[in-house]
């Protein structure tokens, strides 16, 4: 089985441009959440999709959304960027949920917000 | 604020020596544990889960989870030096994952 995909690997942004990040999960997995990695903060959670779904959702700002199309990909947005919005953005998916059964991440997006 | 805390390391243990990491967390609420191992540049990789207390082995990798003490350790025995990585503990809490910040461990030749 293929494994997580993202798109695009690297991204270098000005600041108050909006970015779109895209993710495709393990085929056959229906659980794809979205988490921001920093050196300062680590792993953070940002959101989970179940059946196009936003079922569970972090501690960040509105300017972070995200969508689930009816093939499980998964799409999360960033609008007016901002310099500390430059990190490591992993997908990871699940068959079921991250909460009951184990991820799988993707190989990331690494944001670079100048 | 439901936390993960892990010592951020480095922690150095001679090639062939057990490993022990740690791990502690807030929740008591909490059914899932995970351990990840993270190379420098790379994605986290899930290397153990476990929901009950108690002992879980796998290959040269043992999970150990006391809930009363709101405790989850890693032993990895024989340590290689390509054991040398970052390791994440997570934990579910309120249908989450919250992971800690992890442990760099170094496995010295």
């Amino acid at each position: 089985k293929a494994g997580v995909t993202q798109t695009p690997r690297y991204l270098i942004k000005t600041r108050g441009q909006q970015v779109t990040l895209s993710c495709s999960p393990i085929s056959g997995h229906r659980s794809v959440s979205w988490y921001q990695q920093t050196p300062g903060q680590g792993l953070q959670f940002l959101f989970e999709y179940f059946s196009e779904t936003q079922r569970n959702k972090g501690n960040f700002p509105g300017r972070f959304s995200g969508r689930q199309f009816s093939n499980s990909r998964s799409e999360m947005n960033v609008s007016t960027l901002e310099l500390g919005d430059s990190a490591l953005y992993l997908c990871a998916s699940s068959p079921t949920g991250p909460y009951s059964y184990e991820q799988y991440f993707g190989p990331g997006t690494r944001l670079t917000v100048t | 604020q439901k936390e993960v805390e892990q010592n951020s390391g480095p922690l150095s243990v001679p090639e062939g020596a057990i490993a022990s990491l740690n791990c502690t967390y807030s929740d008591r609420g909490s059914q899932s544990f995970f351990w990840y191992r993270q190379y420098s540049g790379k994605s986290p990789e899930l290397i153990m889960f476990i929901y009950s207390n108690g002992d879980k082995e796998d290959g040269r990798f043992t999970a150990q989870l006391n809930k009363a003490s709101q405790y989850v350790s890693l032993l990895i025995r024989d340590s290689q030096p390509s054991d040398s990585a970052t390791y994440l503990c997570a934990v579910s809490a309120d249908d989450k994952i919250i992971f800690g910040k992890g442990t760099r461990l170094h496995i010295l030749p």
